[in-house]
Parts: structure tokens; C-alpha cells; sequence
């Protein structure tokens, strides 16, 4: 069956503009995750979605960014006033409710001028 | 705080012979461990994971090894292909029963013919 999916690939944005990401998680996984990749770094936590719960936004570094989950399927991530420290690869994952093994969508790169 | 680390930021290994890739957590509540494969402008792909229960978890070419009292595990690839080639992450989950993965730095494995 088709993975999960991000759009768009690349994303090449000025200093100040509002960016959004969208992931589309494999069909009837429950829980979706947002992780960023800066140059160099390893992948760093934003948010986690579960079913209907609250979702976990501990990882998320300013109130710059936020991210919803319609319908229990896709999910946006939103960041505002961009900053150039935002430019990274933002990774998508979604899981299976009965493993704990997460599967990545190919990513978002995301070069903020 | 690096709760996971990978101290080899890049390993060289000969075709055909093993590799060895480490990996070293501080979080003694972590319970389940697992390591991505990562290609240049892809996302990363699940390779194989183990849970504290086990020290030994084998797939096809691939073994990862726990030592809990020494919060080490090791990913063992034996023959290394060219096609191994690729950025390998160790991750961590576990308490309070967060499911939020914790990334090591990720190591550069290339296999040379």
C-alpha cells in the first residue's frame, strides 16, 4: 500500500512568510508524528497526534509553529514568521496503534531566506 | 542533553566484511530501541528493532545487540553491500509510556567495493 506522503518536497520561502506542510500518513495508522532534521542534526520531536487525545507539543520550539490533524488523517504543519534557523527537512511519521515501529514520509525541505 | 548518542559521526567498511555501528543511551527507563537507514533526500527507513526484554534481535543481514547495564546497543550488518551505503540512526523509546522516538546523531556508514 502507498506510504506516507508529504507536499511539498522543497519549499523555498522569504524571512517573515508563513509556510504550511501536509503529510498524509498511511491509511489507518492512528498516531502521526512530526520530526525536523536540521543541517548536520539529528531528527528532533515536534508533535504527536494519537487518535482524538490531546496532542503532544512538547517538541515544538516557539509558538511560531503549530500543527493540526483533521479527521483523524492528514495533518499541517503551520510555522509563522519564518526564520532562517527554520530552515531544515521536516519528517512526517505514522504508526500502526498496535506497534511501535513509526514509518517516515520523505520529507519537506524547508530553506527559509 | 543527547539522550542517545552516536559517537561515530561516520564508518568506512570494505564490501563484504561486517559492520558495526554503536550507538549509547542515558536513560535507563527507555524500552524499546530502533535503527533507521537513511538515503539522501529520502526519509528514513525502518530497518530493525529490539526491546529491552531481549539482547539479540536478528533479521536476514542484520542483528542488533542490547546491553542494558551498559545502555550500549549495536547494529551488526554482515556481508556490508554497496547498496548499505546510507546515513543509520539508533532511536529510542520508552517511559512514562511517551512514543515520541529520541534520535541519535545518526552515523555515515559507506561500504567501499
Amino acid at each position: 500500500g502507498a506510504g506516507v506522503s508529504q507536499s511539498p518536497s522543497n519549499k523555498v520561502t522569504e524571512k517573515g512568510k508563513d509556510v504550511e506542510l501536509r503529510c498524509d500518513p498511511i491509511s489507518g495508522h492512528t498516531a502521526l508524528y512530526w520530526y525536523r532534521q536540521s543541517l548536520g542534526q539529528g531528527l528532533e520531536f515536534l508533535i504527536y497526534f494519537q487518535g482524538n487525545s490531546a496532542p503532544d507539543k512538547s517538541g515544538l520550539p516557539s509558538d511560531r509553529f503549530s500543527a493540526e490533524r483533521t479527521g483523524g488523517s492528514v495533518s499541517t504543519l503551520t510555522i509563522q514568521r519564518t526564520q532562517q534557523e527554520d530552515s531544515a527537512v521536516y519528517l512526517c511519521a505514522s504508526r500502526s496503534g498496535n506497534y511501535n515501529e513509526q514509518f517516515f514520509g520523505p520529507g519537506t525541505r524547508l530553506t527559509v531566506l | 542533553d543527547q539522550q542517545v548518542k552516536q559517537n561515530s559521526p561516520s564508518l568506512s567498511v570494505q564490501e563484504g566484511r561486517i559492520s558495526i555501528l554503536n550507538c549509547d543511551y542515558t536513560n535507563s527507563m527507555f524500552d524499546y530501541f530502533l535503527w533507521y537507514k537513511k538515503y539522501p533526500a529520502e526519509g528514513p527507513t525502518f530497518l530493525i528493532s529490539i526491546s529491552s526484554i531481549k539482547d539479540k534481535n536478528e533479521d536476514g543481514r542484520f542483528t542488533v545487540f542490547l546491553n542494558k547495564s551498559a545502555k550500549h546497543l549495536s547494529l551488526h550488518i554482515v556481508p556490508s553491500q554497496p547498496g548499505d551505503s546510507a546515513v543509520y540512526f539508533c532511536a529510542a523509546l520508552g517511559y512514562q509510556g511517551a512514543q515520541k522516538l529520541v534520535f541519535g546523531q545518526g552515523t555515515r556508514l559507506t561500504i567501499n567495493p
